[in-house]
């Protein structure tokens, strides 16, 4: 089966500015999750979908980053506008449900970088 | 709520030597536990999975076992090779429903095998 896609791989902005990442997640798959990795850290939940709703955004900074899931198949995560510490892997997982013995399936990630 | 510790943060170790790589958690209110891989540039790859009801779960020289009640868990790969050279991550799910499918993970033990 095709895994979680992810895109673009790498993104280079100057601070202030907004990018947008994209997620297309395996088939089938109610639950997407998209996660912040800074370099040496693990992974952090931002927001979690079932289907195109929200069940968890309460780390999300909610006045700069933004996400949807629009048909409850892909989604897109945005920041406007980036700071510095913005810099990060934004990666991207999707699990069959929201159940705890259901595992997450993630994609390679978008590494950006913010100047 | 829930924090996750991985000690070291980075090892080196000769090709043939067993290793050893450390999880700790501060809340035994677990589902389960997860050991991730992940390689520079790519997501995570999920290597080992235990419930909480478990003591140890093992597949082909990985073996990790779980302390519930002292909040420690311990990644264990025997002989290791440089192919084994990547960052491990441990990652605990909540037992509450309301928690859903959510992963907190620590921050990684970057591990290099030298042949």
């Amino acid at each position: 089966e095709a895994g979680v896609a992810q895109s673009p791989r790498y993104k280079i902005i100057e601070k202030r500015q907004s990018v947008a990442f994209w997620c297309n997640p395996i088939s089938g798959h109610a639950t997407l999750y998209w996660y912040q990795q800074i370099l040496g850290q693990g992974p952090k939940l931002l927001i979690q979908f079932q289907n195109n709703g929200v069940v968890d955004d309460s780390q999300l900074p909610k006045d700069r980053f933004s996400a949807e899931r629009l048909k409850g198949v892909d989604s897109t995560l945005k920041i406007q506008p980036a700071k510095l510490e913005d810099s990060a892997v934004y990666l991207c997982a999707s699990s069959l449900g929201h159940r705890s013995n259901q595992p997450q399936h993630f994609g390679d990630g978008t590494r950006l970088s913010i100047l | 709520k829930q924090e996750v510790t991985q000690i070291p943060a980075a090892l080196s170790v000769p090709e043939g030597e067993n290793l050893v790589l450390n999880c700790s958690f501060t809340d035994s209110a677990i589902y389960n536990l997860q050991w991730f891989r992940q390689d520079p540039g790519k997501g995570l790859t999920s290597l080992l999975l235990i419930q909480s009801s478990q003591r140890e779960q093992t597949s082909g020289r990985l073996n990790a076992s779980l302390d519930k009640s002292s909040g420690r868990s311990t990644l264990y790969i025997a002989a290791s090779q440089p192919g084994d050279s990547a960052t491990y991550l441990c990652a605990v799910r909540p037992i509450f429903k309301a928690a859903g499918n959510k992963l907190t993970f620590g921050g990684g033990t970057r591990v290099l095998v030298k042949p």
